[in-house]
């Protein structure tokens, strides 16, 4: 257990739909990331938050928005879903500061049908 | 986005050999290196990590390469076990400030018996 909790382990929608994906960060982390991981593809950048406030976008959608909460909870919200969205998505805490590698979860496994 | 090149995408390695994956960067203020392994199916795990002071940094059968002056680090895996096959990232960061953290594309190591 590397401490980053996501939920849902699996997601399986319809196209057009909504969801949410959450992740909470390891016990003092105050920086979240968030990544995308589509099937052999490598880990494709979306957003960070550090300590509730936006910090970094990468090639985040519009149709995709992301916040974090003051008890530094974060949610990646995914809506009008598209096939092409299906992947693994994955959240990365770290601390803030020097010298520090990202601790990730295990991923929400995102299938749209 | 991309600003770490790395190779091969794909490497089959016999029980036993040696297994080398390359990476390149571009930004020179870059000043840490980490290595993720990724199992299938869970998110990747922090394997290993060099700072430009040194050339070699060993953890087991684990060693990164570092050149400063090609601005390229390599991860040697010895004595490769069926065991290490998995997806490998390289990544590289500020030491002072990791919020920018660039991964490479990875490499899927499969180890043959």
């Amino acid at each position: 257990d590397s401490g980053v909790t996501q939920t849902p382990k699996h997601l399986i929608t319809a196209t057009g739909q909504r969801v949410t994906l959450r992740c909470s960060p390891r016990s003092g982390d105050l920086s979240v990331y968030w990544y995308q991981q589509s099937l052999d593809q490598g880990l494709q950048f979306l957003i960070q938050y550090y300590n509730g406030e936006e910090r970094a976008k990468g090639n985040i959608l519009e149709r995709f928005s992301a916040q974090q909460f003051p008890d530094l909870h974060s949610e990646l919200n995914l809506s009008s879903l598209e096939l092409g969205d299906s992947a693994l998505y994955f959240c990365a805490s770290s601390v803030d500061g020097a010298g520090y590698g990202y601790t990730f979860g295990s991923g929400t496994r995102l299938t749209v049908v | 986005q991309q600003q770490v090149k790395q190779s091969p995408q794909s490497l089959i390695v016999q029980k036993g050999g040696i297994s080398i994956i390359n990476c390149a960067y571009e930004n020179t203020a870059f000043d840490y290196f980490p290595w993720y392994q990724q199992f299938p199916g869970k998110g990747p795990a922090l394997l290993i990590a060099i700072r430009p002071d040194v050339s070699e940094k060993k953890e087991g059968r684990f060693t990164i390469s570092f050149n400063k002056s090609a601005k390229q680090f390599s991860l040697h895996i010895m004595d490769s076990q069926p065991g290490d096959s998995a997806t490998y990232f390289c990544a590289a960061s500020r030491f002072d400030n990791n919020n920018d953290m660039r991964f490479g594309a990875g490499t899927r190591l499969t180890v043959k018996p």
